[in-house]
């Protein structure tokens, strides 16, 4: 069953306004979680790391203040697009690594996110 | 450094087939290479991964090989079904202490099978 959810899978909202985007971990604690767009037909595009209880890792040419990341608590990472315009619409992913027992963690996938802005 | 490529960009198999598709990546430090299966309109779900201590992996239908000085791994998928049919990315990271750093992604490889 699925280990990581997202809500909503789908919004289509007005531009201007702003978007928020809930990431779930749900039967383990993530303490880093990570955020990403996906354009048609192309591949993810890691936006930003969020970190529980510290503030959130942006990659270059991502907007702070655009796409804000806030790490709740131990299961739940939020991403809130900000004053929204149509060049945002997109398909959002996160995804969290869950420990696998060795050597390593195995990084699961929300099902995504269809932002479209009007 | 941190690119991974990935080939072919598409790739159509006929039913009962085998499926490769490539990968290759610069950076040394990665020592974890995860595939990934994508449905349209779903998120990404791990199919098999594997790690440099070993040549190649084998789960079911699905096994990587992989060539450490080359830098390069490939995913084989035998017997292709049409319900195989997606989109795959190759992925690689650097697993730390803090456990698994964020991933750097192909480009995607649309498979489609045919009867």
């Amino acid at each position: 069953g699925a280990v990581v959810s997202q809500h909503p899978s789908r919004v289509i909202c007005k531009s201007g306004t702003s978007v928020k985007i809930e990431c779930r971990s749900l039967d383990f604690q993530a303490t880093t979680m990570f955020w990403y767009r996906q354009f048609p037909k192309k591949s993810l595009m890691l936006m930003a790391t969020s970190n529980e209880g510290s503030k959130a890792t942006y990659e270059q040419g991502v907007e702070k203040d655009k796409f804000l990341i806030n790490h709740a608590s131990l299961t739940l990472s939020t991403l809130t697009v900000t004053s929204a315009h149509p060049e945002d619409s997109s398909f959002y992913i996160c995804s969290a690594p869950r420990p696998a027992g060795g050597y390593t963690d195995t990084q699961y996938f929300g099902p995504g996110t269809r932002l479209t802005v009007l | 450094q941190q690119q991974v490529k990935q080939s072919p960009q598409s790739l159509i198999v006929q039913k009962g087939g085998i499926s490769i598709i490539n990968c290759a990546y610069e950076n040394t430090a990665f020592d974890y290479f995860p595939w990934y299966q994508q449905f349209p309109g779903k998120g990404p779900a791990l199919l098999i991964a594997i790690r440099p201590d070993v040549s190649e992996k084998k789960e079911g239908r699905f096994t990587i090989s992989f060539n450490k000085s080359a830098k390069q791994f490939s995913l084989h998928i035998m017997d292709s079904q049409p319900g195989d049919s997606a989109t795959y990315f190759c992925a690689a990271s650097v697993i730390s202490n803090f456990g698994n750093e964020k991933l750097t992604f192909g480009t995607g490889t649309r498979l489609t099978i045919i009867p």
